[in-house]
């Protein structure tokens, strides 16, 4: 049983570009979080999506987008680079059958280096 | 605004000695908590979590925590440390069953166990 899965495992960007983040749920998982772990601090939530739609945004700008596909794969989409963007970016995912008590697994995470 | 604080940064420990690492919280409703560990090159995983009940719980590798409402406390301890117990330890809170998935982190401890 694969866990959380993330691509790509590292990227460099400049200032300026576009960057997309995939990641795949744990089999049977249907709610995908991401997070930004920026150096030697803890993950910052930046939104979740359930069913197709984003239920909650923590406080980062509209630059930071998501979607999640039909197979509840999600994708995470940053625009206008900037250098404090550089962090590990990593992707959670939980069920829902077991009520808000399901548990949030998170995969090893893309290293985002913004030159 | 939720937040958690974790008041050690840097643990240095030898192997055999007790460790407990503080974390507090800032929210006066039910909160989840939770305990993940990062080791070195390693995503982060799920030690230990509370939900309601008994207010000690148990994890993985000889981990326990407790919660203290009183004192918006959730403090990690493990009698006796190995040297493979040295990792990233992250506290973690969700502001109960009205806002699921957001994990609120600390800034993490860094536990370094010396052989």
């Amino acid at each position: 049983d694969a866990g959380v899965t993330q691509s790509p495992t590292h990227l460099i960007k400049t200032r300026g570009q576009q960057v997309t983040l995939r990641c795949s749920p744990k089999s049977g998982h249907d709610t995908v979080s991401w997070y930004q772990q920026a150096l030697g601090q803890g993950p910052q939530f930046i939104f979740q999506y359930y069913e197709e739609e984003e239920r909650q945004r923590g406080n980062f700008p509209d630059r930071f987008s998501g979607h999640q596909f039909p197979n509840y794969s999600s994708e995470l989409n940053v625009n206008a680079l900037l250098l404090g963007d550089s962090a590990l970016y990593l992707c959670a995912s939980r069920g829902t059958s077991g009520g808000w008590q399901e548990t949030q697994y998170f995969g090893p995470g893309t290293r985002l280096l913004v030159l | 605004a939720q937040s958690v604080s974790q008041h050690n940064h840097h643990v240095i420990l030898s192997e055999a000695a007790s460790l407990e690492l503080g974390c507090n919280y800032s929210y006066g409703g039910t909160v989840n908590l939770f305990w993940y560990v990062q080791y070195p090159g390693q995503h982060l995983q799920l030690l230990l979590k509370y939900f309601s009940g008994d207010p000690l719980v148990k994890g993985i590798k000889g981990f326990e925590a407790e919660f203290i409402k009183s004192k918006f406390s959730f403090n990690l301890r493990k009698p006796s440390v190995q040297w493979s117990d040295t990792a990233e330890y992250f506290c973690a809170v969700n502001a109960g069953s009205s806002n699921t998935g957001k994990l609120i982190f600390g800034q993490g401890t860094t536990l370094q166990v010396k052989p």
